[in-house]
């Protein structure tokens, strides 16, 4: 059973500086891996799509980066904001699930200072 | 495109009601899903459709009904609330290459 960890759970950074948040999972037969970002009390965006066939997708600040083979994605980001906050999600799609099922990691909840 | 949308934002029900949560999606996606959300156990996935008219069951199916009669609507029926369904749920969306939106979300407490 395809498994998502996400560590850490929280990370507080001074503004500025660049980061990254891990995601593994334990079965590299992925479809693709997405991240997303959740404000509280709010919805998900989406940041970055990967295909199981791509290294890496960049928007703006944001690079995210996958290894099949080690089971793991990471997202870097550049220059960190006070706006940065939020807590950030990657999911896989199941690729033995034809509605597109995403399995979620349980979040890193980023809080950058000013 | 006003991407995913649903209805109600909140919604407080007594044991044993029913109700249904609205999604609507205006981007002719083929995939939609309902997923819930709750504290400790992440986002697990209700229901899904593939397409109108086809609709299958995710992890969490139990007490939650679904039909998908036009490609832009898709919404979630409880039968007979309960506390264990107090949760905030996510309608989504997605593409060909799998991607996936999201709606806001509905804040369900059953009290």
């Amino acid at each position: 059973k395809q498994e998502v960890t996400q560590i850490p759970a929280a990370l507080s950074v001074p503004e500025g500086e660049n980061l990254v948040l891990n995601c593994s999972f334990t079965d590299s037969a992925i479809y693709n891996l997405q991240w997303f970002r959740q404000d509280p009390g709010k919805g998900l965006t989406s940041l970055l799509l990967i295909q199981s066939s791509q290294r890496e997708q960049t928007s703006g600040r944001l690079n995210a980066s996958l290894d099949k083979s080690s089971g793991r994605s990471t997202l870097y980001i550049a220059a960190s904001q006070p706006g940065d906050s939020a807590t950030y999600l990657c999911a896989v799609r199941d690729p033995y699930n034809q509605g597109g099922k995403l399995i979620f990691g349980q979040g890193t909840e980023l809080s950058v200072k000013p | 495109n006003a991407g995913v949308t649903q209805t109600p934002k909140f919604q407080v029900l007594k044991t044993g009601q029913s109700m249904t949560l609205q999604c609507a999606q205006d981007m002719n996606h083929e995939y939609m899903s309902w997923y819930r959300q709750d504290p400790g156990m992440g986002l697990r996935l209700i229901h899904y459709s593939v397409g109108a008219g086809i609709t299958d069951q995710g992890e969490v199916p139990n007490g939650y009904n679904v039909s998908r009669s036009t490609t832009e609507d898709f919404p979630l029926r409880l039968l007979s609330a309960a506390p264990s369904q107090t949760s905030v749920y996510f309608c989504a969306s997605g593409t060909g290459s799998y991607e996936q939106y999201f709606g806001p979300g509905t804040r369900l407490t059953v009290t």
